[in-house]
C-alpha cells in the first residue's frame, strides 16, 4: 500500500463547476499537509499548506483536513479553464527538513 | 524574494555520457536544498537534500549523485547515464512553511 493515494483522473468539468480533489493516506504521524498545482512541463507551485486538521480557505481554493479518517481535499469554486492543471496533495511529519511524502497527482481540466 | 533558477529546460543525452544539472537560489541564504524526479503515474520522486555545503543525503541509492559546492548552488551528476535515467527533474528549496519552491525542472531523455 503506497504512503499516499491519489486518484490519477483525469478529472473533466464544465467552467464554473466546484471541483473536488482528495487523498488519502496511511501514516497517522503526518502533520503537515499541502497541495501543488502543475502545469504542463512546469515545476509544482505550493497552492496551500495545513497543520493538522481543519479548514483553510484562500480566494476561490479551499483546503480540508480530516486526520481521524486520514483524508484531505482540495475544493475549488467556481472553476476556470487557468485551472487545469495536475493537482498534487502532499503532507510531511513535523520541523524541520523533514521528508514529503507526494500523491501521484490527479489531472485536472476545465471545459470552456 | 526568493527565486530558483535551474538549467537546461531539455536535455537528450545518450546512454553512457555524463550528466551535470544545475539549480540556485535567490534571495535566501542557507536553504535546504533538494533534487526530486518525476516519472509519469509514478509521482515525485525525492533523491537528495542537503541542508549545507558539503553536506548531502541520498535518498534512493542509484547512478545519481549530488553535490553542494556553495551556499545557494546545487548540482546534480551522472558519470555514466542510464536509459532509466530519464525523467523530469527538479531542484527545490523549502521554505519556513515546510512547503516547497520548485525550479522550472530539467526534461532528460537518454537515449
Amino acid at each position: 500500500q503506497k504512503e499516499v493515494e491519489q486518484d490519477p483522473g483525469p478529472l473533466s468539468v464544465p467552467e464554473g463547476a466546484i471541483v473536488s480533489l482528495n487523498c488519502t493516506y496511511s501514516n497517522s504521524a503526518f502533520q503537515y499537509f499541502m497541495w501543488y498545482r502543475q502545469y504542463s512541463r512546469k515545476g509544482p507551485e505550493l497552492l496551500m499548506y495545513t497543520y493538522s486538521s481543519g479548514n483553510k480557505e484562500d480566494g476561490r481554493f479551499t483546503a480540508q483536513v480530516d486526520k481521524s479518517s486520514k483524508y484531505i481535499s482540495l475544493f475549488i469554486r467556481d472553476s476556470q479553464p487557468s485551472d487545469s492543471a495536475t493537482y498534487l496533495c502532499a503532507m510531511t511529519l513535523t520541523g524541520g527538513y523533514q521528508k514529503v511524502t507526494f500523491g501521484t497527482g490527479t489531472k485536472l481540466q476545465v471545459i470552456p | 524574494s526568493q527565486t530558483i533558477h535551474q538549467w537546461p529546460a531539455t536535455l537528450v543525452q545518450p546512454v553512457g555520457s555524463p550528466l551535470s544539472l544545475e539549480c540556485t537560489v535567490e534571495g535566501t541564504s542557507n536553504p535546504n536544498l533538494y533534487w526530486y524526479r518525476q516519472a509519469a503515474g509514478r509521482g515525485l520522486q525525492l533523491l537528495f537534500y542537503s541542508v549545507g555545503i558539503g553536506q548531502i543525503s541520498s535518498e534512493v541509492p542509484q547512478n545519481l549523485s549530488a553535490s553542494r559546492p556553495q551556499d545557494r548552488q546545487f548540482i546534480l551528476s551522472s558519470k555514466k547515464l542510464l536509459l532509466s535515467d530519464s525523467g523530469f527533474y527538479l531542484c527545490a528549496w523549502m521554505g519556513q512553511n515546510y512547503g516547497y519552491t520548485f525550479g522550472s525542472g530539467t526534461r532528460l531523455t537518454v537515449v
